[in-house]
């Protein structure tokens, strides 16, 4: 089967860096998501990996080792407004997304 | 950047009636349309993805019947629950993406539409 791990709820305070890993499992890999969810609200689009290797964007950066089935989310500053959760999905061989369950981040002041 | 929309952001309805839930993109055609539930504290869960003019494919364990999606254009796809119960009461989000073939790697989320069925 499928299978996408996250952990499932991390807290950090306001000014640190925080790393969120995922593992997966899947039936082929056309590239790696990371959203972030507000609560009650839809996810948005934070980086999109297909090459091994690091993406950096601003405050965030992405990691991806596709030997490895594995991949990070690096968060630098962090801020209150961080608080989320922030969802791992890779596309599979079918192009289909399969979603991890999401790792709540807490930031404290 | 890309936009997709959905109308209603939020529906009470009686058990028993319909809620119909639109979801457009607004600057770009949409060749594929994903509709997904979340419950409370869960993560997303796929429903069905609909192309332009086709039947929609549907994930299992979703009742076809009872979700009715449909994608009548390219830029607007709708997800009718019929005959609503109160466990249906959830999250609905859609989705959507440009590319033809899948390299079109972003999908553009609605900002969800939250039912309640009581």
């Amino acid at each position: 089967g499928q299978n996408i791990d996250q952990p499932t709820e991390m807290t950090a305070t306001e000014g640190a860096i925080v790393q969120i890993n995922c593992t997966y499992q899947t039936s082929g890999f056309n590239g790696l998501f990371w959203y972030q969810q507000h609560a009650g609200e839809a996810p948005t689009f934070l980086s999109y990996n297909v090459l091994d290797g690091l993406e950096e964007k601003g405050r965030f950066s992405s990691f991806l080792s596709r030997s490895k089935g594995y991949s990070y989310l690096l968060l630098k500053e962090l801020q209150m407004k961080d608080s989320a959760s922030y969802l791992c999905a890779v596309r599979d061989s079918n192009y289909q997304l399969i979603w991890g369950a999401g790792t709540k981040l807490i930031i404290k002041p | 950047g890309a936009v997709v929309s959905q109308h209603p952001s939020w529906v009470i309805c009686k058990s028993g009636t319909s809620v119909k839930i639109e979801c457009r993109s607004l600057d770009f055609q949409a060749t594929t349309m994903f509709w997904y539930r979340q419950f409370p504290k869960q993560s997303l869960m796929l429903m069905a993805t609909s192309n332009e003019g086709s039947k929609a494919t549907y994930e299992q364990g979703v009742e076809k019947d009872k979700f009715l999606i449909n994608h009548a254009s390219l830029t607007l796809s709708t997800l009718t629950v019929t005959s609503a119960h109160p466990e249906d009461s959830s999250f609905y989000i859609c989705s959507a993406h440009s590319g033809t073939s899948g390299f079109d790697y972003e999908q553009y989320f609605g900002p969800g539409t939250r039912l309640t069925v009581t």
